[in-house]
């Protein structure tokens, strides 16, 4: 077990709503990633938090926001969604932003 | 170009045998190199770092050629759970800010009995 939880493990919502993606990080850990897995592919890097701010973000529409919270948990907002955002969305923490990372178990969001 | 490439297999291989894949990245600046395993429908879970010294861990090697943009795992005397798909994954981390971990499309492995 790596330390790092999800929540919810899955999720089913309709195209044109808003979503929101749980995740917290592994103890001592403050460098909080996101990445959305489609069937078939690597994970692709969303955004990353460091200290409450984002650092670093993927080739993501703005749609797709995030937050950490001063216990270096986070969150993941996707508004709007469309059938695409279907996929496995997956949080990793890691000390910094180089070291290695891990993954929690991943929340398997499904747009119809 | 994609940044990382993969073979994606499968590799079908009879349980006790050595098995080596690679993996090219296009981005020189790459800063940490990694090998992460990927169970059907988990998370990734992460095997080794790779280092330009080479590293093992058990039955796995793993190798970095900075000057070819080359990584590869060895894996020794195959065991049936090694079943799984191997994620080559680069880090860039320019140190104006994050990139995030790219990884490649994944090689599928599988060990026969």
């Amino acid at each position: 077990e790596t330390g790092v939880t999800q929540s919810p493990t899955h999720l089913i919502k309709t195209r044109g709503q808003q979503v929101t993606l749980r995740c917290s990080s592994q103890s001592g850990h403050n460098t909080v990633s996101w990445y959305q897995q489609a069937l078939g592919q690597g994970p692709q890097f969303i955004f990353q938090y460091y200290r409450e701010e984002e650092n670093g973000r993927g080739n993501f529409p703005p749609r797709f926001s995030g937050l950490q919270f001063p216990n270096y948990s986070s969150e993941l907002n996707v508004n709007a969604l469309e059938l695409d955002d279907s996929a496995l969305y997956l949080c990793a923490s890691s000390r910094t932003g180089w070291t290695e990372a891990f993954f929690g178990q991943g929340t398997r969001l499904t747009v119809v | 170009r994609k940044e990382v490439e993969q073979d994606p297999g499968p590799f079908n291989v009879p349980e006790g045998a050595t098995v080596a894949f690679n993996c090219t990245y296009s981005n020189s600046a790459s800063q940490s190199f990694f090998w992460y395993r990927q169970d059907c429908r988990k998370e990734p879970k992460l095997l080794m770092s790779v280092y330009s010294s080479g590293n093992e861990d058990g039955r796995f090697t793993a190798q970095l050629n900075r000057a070819s943009q080359y990584i590869s795992l060895l894996i020794r005397d195959s065991k049936l759970s090694d079943s799984a798909t191997y994620l080559c994954v680069v880090n860039l981390y320019s140190g104006g800010g994050a990139d995030g971990l790219t990884f490649g499309k994944g090689t599928h492995l599988i060990i026969q009995p």
